[in-house]
């Protein structure tokens, strides 16, 4: 089974803190995403990524950057944490284009206070 | 805008009943539909997937898709309370089909 790890369950942060969300997947898959999760809201993409070194804008980027150095990490960067960035972080990865599902992580839910 | 609309819920049948949850989409090329179980506070988990129009049975769930009116459906037979969970429906889009629209969920309860 293709697993996708993210590094964090809960974390907590300070308002202004540089945060780092990491996610790694071992199947080799191409497309990696990240996506927040807010109650009512469902899931909004932020960034998603198809290659090494390649990202595209999701749905809502503002606040956020991604980093790909290699295939199997996709990490998400919150430049200065706000209140506003307080949800559940969602990693997924998709072994093929259409054909299959995402799988997702596990989730990381950030607090920022 | 394309979208994936799902009655929010909750949906409540009782135990050993049939569940029944809808979802419609907008966009005519979507190709591939997606459905995933989600408990509360933890991560969609996917349980189905279907291409073709007509039904694709897996144990006690069933996807039905019908693409000329835009809408496919989960059935889960002889539902279990540990079935209640919120259900998620996606869709791929135009771009590239790598970038799937997602429902809100519809929230299922299953009473014992």
């Amino acid at each position: 089974d293709v697993k996708v790890t993210q590094s964090s369950r809960y974390l907590v942060k300070r308002t202004g803190e540089k945060v780092f969300l990491e996610c790694v997947q071992d199947m080799d898959h191409e497309n990696m995403f990240w996506y927040r999760q807010d109650p009512g809201l469902g899931l909004r993409l932020i960034y998603f990524s198809y290659d090494v070194k390649m990202k595209e804008k999701g749905d809502i980027p503002e606040g956020y950057s991604v980093s790909r150095e290699k295939k199997e990490r996709f990490s998400l960067i919150l430049e200065s944490a706000s209140t506003n960035q307080t949800s559940m972080y969602l990693c997924a990865s998709l072994q093929d284009r259409g054909r299959y599902g995402y799988t997702f992580g596990s989730g990381t839910r950030l607090t920022v206070v | 805008q394309k979208e994936v609309e799902q009655n929010s819920g909750p949906l409540s049948v009782p135990e050993g009943a049939i569940a029944s949850l809808n979802c419609t989409y907008s966009d005519r090329v979507s190709q591939s539909f997606f459905w995933y179980r989600q408990y509360s506070g933890k991560s969609p988990e996917l349980i189905m997937s279907i291409y073709s129009n007509g039904d694709k049975e897996d144990g006690r769930f069933t996807a039905q898709l019908n693409k000329a009116s835009q809408y496919v459906s989960l059935l889960i037979r002889d539902s279990q309370p540990s079935d209640s969970a919120t259900y998620l429906c996606a869709v791929t889009g135009t771009s590239g089909t790598y970038k799937y629209i997602f429902g809100t969920g519809t929230r299922l309860k299953v009473l014992a």
